[in-house]
Formats: structure tokens, sequence, C-alpha cells
């Protein structure tokens, strides 16, 4: 079965700050998702790697993608109160059956 | 457009109630998806719908049932309600099975007493 594993599961900090989500599996994952989920509302695709060692940059949230394509991670800089919510790694399954493997998520908590 | 739509927003049910979660999607995807949302336990799979006419379990499909209506609208159907099925219920679509970009409505809050 394939999991995916967030940490930290909760992380509180003070607007300014930097920090990272990690998402990890002992599985390869042929792309990986990130959402956040303000709330109140559904999830939000961010963004989706697919290249071993891939990075993307999305303004002050910089996310990455594992060279053996088992892990991620997220990455933000200067962490502001808008960026409150749960953040959740998402990736498709390898027998490709369309049921979207999700990670438990990582709730944020930007004080001001 | 309007995206995903889901209704109610909100519902309080007593134990072996029974009611119906709709959802609609007016961006012409093929696939969509009932989900639930519990603390500390991310997204869970209830059933799918990988095109009109289609349905299977996911996860957690124990105590529901649904209905792919049309290529718009997947609803789900809770028989008789249990306090374990109090929970936030998302329905989500994508264009296609196999394309994972999905896109969730703003969620059904449930209570069951």
């Amino acid at each position: 079965t394939q999991l995916l594993e967030q940490s930290p599961q909760f992380l509180s900090i003070q607007e300014g700050e930097n920090l990272t989500v990690y998402c990890n599996s002992s599985s390869v994952f042929s792309s990986l998702q990130w959402y956040r989920q303000e709330p109140g509302e559904g999830p939000v695709l961010l963004v989706t790697v697919v290249t071993g060692g891939e990075v993307k940059k999305l303004k002050r949230l910089t996310f990455q993608f594992g060279d053996a394509r088992k892990d991620s991670s997220l990455h933000i800089t200067a962490a502001q109160p808008g960026d409150t919510g749960l953040y959740l790694c998402a990736g498709p399954p390898s027998s490709n059956t369309g049921k979207l493997i999700f990670g438990q998520g990582t709730t944020l908590q930007v004080k001001p | 457009n309007a995206g995903v739509t889901q209704t109610p927003k909100f519902q309080v049910l007593k134990t072996g109630q029974s009611m119906t979660l709709q959802c609609a999607q007016d961006m012409n995807h093929n696939s969509m998806y009932w989900y639930r949302q519990d603390p500390g336990m991310g997204l869970r799979l209830i059933y799918y719908s990988a095109s009109e006419g289609t349905t299977d379990k996911g996860e957690v499909p124990n105590g529901y049932n649904v209905s792919r209506l049309n290529k718009r609208e997947f609803s789900l159907r809770l028989e008789s309600a249990a306090p374990s099925q109090t929970s936030v219920y998302f329905c989500a679509s994508t264009p296609l099975a196999g394309v994972w970009e999905q896109f969730f409505g703003p969620g059904t809050r449930l209570t069951v007493l």
C-alpha cells in the first residue's frame, strides 16, 4: 500500500519566520501535488511536481521533488498570516486506479 | 463558472435519519469523487466515479451509497446516519480519470447526534 506521510503535523510560528513541511513515502510516485486548504473551504491545488529533483517556486513558496521521487518538501519564506491553513500533499497511485493518495496534512498557523 | 458546488453547507441529523448530499460541477469533467475529512486523518475517499455511468468504492465506503445522476451531478446518500459519520464531506472532480488535478467543492459539515 502506498502511503504519504507528512511532517510536522502541526506548526505554529510567528510572522516572518521560515518553515519547511515534508511529505515522505517509501514508494516512488510519478508526480506529487501540494494543496492548501483554508478554514471552511475545500483544498486548492498549489503545484504539481513531476521530475525528480524538480524545484518550483510560487512567490514565497518553494516546492521540491526528491531525486528518487519518493519525497517532496514545501518551504515558505517569511511566512504571513495569510499562509495559515492545512497543507496536503497527494500523489497518483502506481496502479493508476484513479484514486489520488493524500497525506494526512500539516496544519500551519502563522501568528501576526 | 461556479466550479464544484455542494449542498447543503451544514446539516445536523439524528442517529438513524437519512439524507443525500448533492454535488454538481459545471466544468464538463468526467470524473467525480466524494471524500470525508476528519481531524488528523487527511482526506479519505468514500466513492468515486471515473465517468458517467460508473461508480467504484474508495477507502471508506461502508454506510454510504452514491449515484452519478448525469455527467454534472454526483450525490452521496447516508441511509441510516451514525455518529461516526460526523465529518466534513468534500466533493471533487477531475477532467479525466488519470488527470490528477482535483477541483474541490466548499464542503458539507455534517453532525450526527
